[in-house]
């Protein structure tokens, strides 16, 4: 049984703070990592995807993997109160192909203004 | 940016009736998916599509459910009997070769 598991939260940050974000998986044949941000009631958007160990950054947002672990993070810097939404983590065993994703419940993160 | 679109947008059936959502993937994308999400809970793979045959299918997708790609550009969800159960948001993905999937708005269906 494949199992994405995250704390679902609610985590609140300070405007202008790092927001910092877990996922673990179960499945060691998992290839594929990635982050969606979901806005209630909305369907759920890419942010970032990793598929190497270590970390990946684009704009204020890095993706950190770690395959031994089994651990998947995302920190937001200098987080605005437009990133409040639910981030949901997702793994798959290829990065391309037709492999369905796995996703995790999400964590809601709550910027403070 | 080219989008997944998805019809409609709220589907509401009385339960046994069949229903179909629609979809229509990006244009170059040659991977096609369904997903949903019920009320609160996590979104759940359903089943992913290629070369005009199911590639995947999760415990979810039972012989209530079927995937169709009647032409070239829509890509079709059909559910022969809903239940009450089936109410949920279902999330159309599209994926091109090594490359991450993209979602659509969703098609909030409600059985009544």
């Amino acid at each position: 049984q494949k199992e994405v598991e995250q704390n679902s939260g609610p985590l609140s940050v300070p405007e202008g703070a790092i927001a910092s974000l877990n996922c673990t998986y179960s499945d060691r044949g998992s290839q594929s990592f990635f982050w969606y941000r979901q806005y209630s009631g909305k369907s759920p958007e890419l942010i970032m995807f990793i598929y190497s160990n270590g970390d990946k950054e684009d704009g204020r947002f890095t993706a950190q993997l770690n395959k031994a672990s089994q651990y998947v993070s995302l920190l937001i810097r200098d987080s605005q109160p437009s990133d409040s939404a639910t981030y949901l983590c997702a793994v798959n065993r290829s990065g391309g192909g037709a492999d369905g994703l796995t996703f995790g419940k999400g964590t809601h993160l709550i910027i403070q203004p | 940016e080219p989008e997944v679109t998805q019809t409609p947008s709220h589907q509401v059936t009385q339960m046994g009736q069949e229903v179909i959502l629609r979809c229509v993937p990006i244009s170059n994308h040659l991977y096609f998916y369904w997903y949903r999400q019920i009320l609160g809970q996590k979104v759940e793979f359903l089943v992913s599509f290629y070369n005009n045959e199911i590639s995947e299918k999760s415990e979810i997708f039972d012989d209530q459910f079927s995937v169709e790609r009647p032409d070239g550009s829509n890509f079709t969800l059909k559910i022969r009997s809903t239940k009450l159960e089936d109410s949920a948001m279902y999330f159309c993905a599209s994926s091109d070769w090594d490359q991450p999937q993209h979602f659509g708005d969703g098609t909030r269906l409600s059985i009544l």
